[in-house]
């Protein structure tokens, strides 16, 4: 089945560091991509996303691109705010159209940002 | 912008009893998801509804169920309450066709303990 690693958290950095937080999936036929963004007390909301092959994806100064050949979308940051404080959700689509297309959920990352 | 909203933030109930978890979407989305959110596990998708009055079980239905009615409203039931569901709950919703053309619209989660 379908499946969606994270790496563990959290992760802490200083304001205007690199981010990076890896995600790496495992999915039959050609899924799409998702990052997603939980901030303290809110429901997830849409990051950004990718729907094919070498597509990238970016919202907000994040990026993430789909890389086919080592099954990966890391999320990265050039220079992170404490405002980005939050926790972050890789996730795939089935391939499924017409219906329902279900998600599955990576674990999530916390990323704490200090000034 | 859509809303999703969700009819407790925090509820507390003891075993055995009967569990009510409403959710209410604005925006006439065709598809609407319950998740349960833990730490360690990230989103697991318990039931989701594609339809007025159509539901699938998505990974982990035991214990669940979910009725829908009207296409805005759709409610997650715990038949018999028991401490293992205790756990923070996600209602979501998205327009028909593939996830890939259409993000999921999170409500802000209720959060559950079962004494």
């Amino acid at each position: 089945g379908n499946s969606v690693t994270q790496m563990e958290g959290p992760v802490t950095l200083s304001e205007e560091a690199f981010l990076t937080i890896n995600c790496t999936y495992t999915a039959t036929g050609y899924p799409s991509l998702f990052w997603y963004v939980q901030y303290p007390g809110e429901g997830l909301q849409l990051l950004l996303k990718a729907t094919k092959a070498d597509d990238k994806g970016s919202n907000k100064g994040f990026e993430a691109t789909y890389r086919k050949e080592t099954t990966s979308f890391h999320l990265e940051k050039g220079s992170v705010q404490v405002s980005d404080s939050a926790v972050y959700f890789c996730a795939l689509s089935d391939s499924k159209t017409g219906t329902a297309s279900k998600l599955t959920f990576g674990t999530g990352t916390r990323l704490q940002v200090t000034l | 912008d859509v809303k999703v909203t969700q009819s407790s933030r925090y509820l507390v109930k003891r075993t055995g009893e009967k569990v009510f978890l409403e959710c209410v979407q604005d925006m006439d989305h065709e598809n609407m998801f319950w998740y349960r959110q833990d730490p360690g596990l990230g989103l697991r998708l318990i039931y989701f509804s594609y339809d007025v009055k159509m539901k699938e079980k998505g990974d982990i239905p035991e214990g669940y169920s979910v009725s829908r009615e009207k296409k805005e409203r759709f409610s997650l039931i715990l038949e018999s309450a028991s401490t293992n569901q205790t756990s923070m709950y996600l209602c979501a919703s998205s327009l028909r066709g593939g996830v890939g053309d259409s993000p999921l619209h999170f409500g802000n989660g209720t959060r559950l303990t079962v004494t």
